[in-house]
């Protein structure tokens, strides 16, 4: 069955490095998101991605933040400037439709 | 913002019994998503409730959505401890495509 996969899905990284969360949706999907959970708090809508442009983003997702589909099949996350409350784990998800989403298994990132 | 709320929060209950986990939202959406998550994994799909009155059921689980009362809820039937994770419904709006998630209910089931 096709999936959504993360990479990596565990990152350690130090204060003010960027990371880059890199997700691969399936495969004839059109719609894409980033969404984040702080460890024991809900699921947080950050972006999503549509036509290879932005169509929706939250408050969170501020000028620290960007996504990218650079090849077609890639899509990823990068944070500029980590912060401490950056750490989260990171879902990817896509769709075909605008009414659902497929999650991935996530990346783990933790800013120390 | 639309809001999602669920309650119980917390739900420790016995193998065998039955329980309801309620998820209701703030404004008009008749979208709701039921998903399963275990500690430290993803999100797995469980029910997708499209219009007002739908009702799913998937071995001891089983959900429905009021779109009037902006209400849905998550029925388990005697409860097996397979069933223990974290339960969160989402909503998306009529008019977008992000999902807003409920405040999760971790569900304990005690042999």
């Amino acid at each position: 069955e096709p999936e959504v996969t993360q990479t990596p899905s565990h990152q350690v990284t130090q204060m003010g490095q960027e990371v880059i969360l890199r997700c691969v949706p399936i495969s004839n999907h059109l719609y894409f998101y980033w969404y984040r959970q702080i460890l024991g708090q809900k699921v947080e809508f950050l972006v999503s991605f549509y036509n290879n442009e932005i169509s929706e983003k939250s408050e969170i997702f501020d000028d620290q933040f960007s996504v990218e589909r650079p090849d077609g099949s890639n899509f990823t996350l990068k944070i500029r400037s980590t912060k401490l409350e950056d750490s989260a784990m990171y879902f990817c998800a896509s769709s075909a439709q605008r009414y659902e989403a497929f999650f991935g298994q996530g990346t783990r990132l933790t800013v120390v | 913002e639309l809001k999602v709320e669920q309650n119980p929060l917390f739900l420790s209950m016995q193998e065998g019994k039955n329980y309801t986990i309620y998820c209701n939202y703030s404004t008009t959406s008749d979208r709701l998503y039921w998903y399963r998550q275990d500690p430290g994994k993803s999100l797995e799909s469980l029910f997708v409730l499209l219009s007002n009155g739908a009702v799913k059921q998937e071995g001891r689980l089983m959900a429905s959505l009021d779109t009037k009362a902006r209400l849905s809820t998550l029925h388990i039937t005697a409860a097996v401890h397979d069933l223990s994770a974290t339960y969160f419904c989402a909503v998306v709006t009529n008019t977008g495509n992000q999902f807003y998630f409920g405040t999760g209910t971790s569900l304990t089931v005690i042999p």
